[in-house]
C-alpha cells in the first residue's frame, strides 16, 4: 500500500508570498494518477491539479505541479486572501494527510 | 454544471444500518466512475469505495470491506452507500465524488454526516 506523506504540516505565510508543498510516496508512483486538491472550512474539496501537472478547469495558473516518481510539489506563485486553506494530494486510493497553508 | 446531492445521513448506534444516497446532475452519468470519500471530525480525506460507470466493478477500502456496499442506478442517476455494522469509527462526513477508480475526484458533492453514537 503506498502511503503518502505531506510536508509541512503547517505553512505560515503572508499573501503575496510563494508557497511550496511536497507531497512524498512511499514507492514511485506514476505522474498520471497523482492529484492535489484544496479544502476550505466548511467547504468540499476543490480539484486544484491532476496528472501531477494539469490545473483543472477554472484554476488560476497561480497554481502550479511538478514532480516524478516519488517527490511532487504544489506551487503556489503569490498567495491569495483566498488562497488560505487545507491542501491534500491524491494517488489511487490514498490521500496525504494535509498540509495547512495559514496566513503569517 | 455538474452537481452531486447526498443525503441520508444522520445519527445511529453502534451495529446499526444507513443507506447514503447521491443524486448527479449536469452530465452523464453513467460514463463516470463514481466514489464516496469520507471525513472525520477534523481530519483527513479517507477513500471509502469506488464503482465503476456501468455499476459492472467496484472496490472498497480494507475498513469497510464486507460491511459497505456502493451501488448506483444509472437510470435515476443515482450513487448508493449501504452501510451495515456501523461503528463509532465510521463517524464522518461522507462525499459523494465523481471519478475515482485509481483516477482523481474532479467533482464533489458537500457531503452528509454519519454520526455513530449511543
Amino acid at each position: 500500500e503506498i502511503v503518502l506523506t505531506q510536508s509541512p504540516g503547517t505553512l505560515s505565510l503572508s499573501p503575496g508570498e510563494r508557497a511550496t508543498l511536497s507531497c512524498r510516496a512511499s514507492q514511485s508512483v506514476s505522474s498520471t494518477y497523482l492529484a492535489w486538491y484544496q479544502q476550505k472550512p466548511g467547504q468540499a474539496p476543490r480539484l486544484l491539479i491532476y496528472g501531477a501537472s494539469s490545473r483543472a478547469t477554472g484554476i488560476p495558473d497561480r497554481f502550479s505541479g511538478s514532480g516524478s516518481g516519488t517527490d511532487f510539489t504544489l506551487t503556489i506563485s503569490r498567495l491569495e486572501p483566498e488562497d488560505f486553506a487545507v491542501y491534500y494530494c491524491q494517488q489511487y486510493w490514498t490521500f496525504g494527510q494535509g498540509t495547512k497553508v495559514e496566513i503569517k | 454544471e455538474v452537481q452531486l446531492l447526498e443525503s441520508g445521513g444522520g445519527l445511529v448506534q453502534p451495529g446499526g444500518s444507513l443507506r447514503l444516497s447521491c443524486a448527479a446532475s449536469g452530465f452523464t452519468f453513467s460514463s463516470y466512475a463514481m466514489s464516496w470519500v469520507r471525513q472525520a471530525p477534523g481530519k483527513g480525506l479517507d477513500w471509502v469505495s469506488s464503482i465503476s460507470g456501468s455499476g459492472g466493478n467496484s472496490y472498497h477500502a480494507d475498513s469497510v470491506k464486507g460491511r459497505f456496499t456502493i451501488s448506483r442506478d444509472n437510470s435515476k442517476d443515482t450513487l448508493y452507500l449501504q452501510m451495515n455494522s456501523l461503528r463509532a469509527e465510521d463517524t464522518a462526513l461522507y462525499y459523494c465524488a465523481r471519478g475515482g477508480y485509481g483516477g482523481y475526484f474532479d467533482s464533489w458533492g458537500q457531503g452528509t454526516l454519519v454520526t455513530v453514537s449511543s
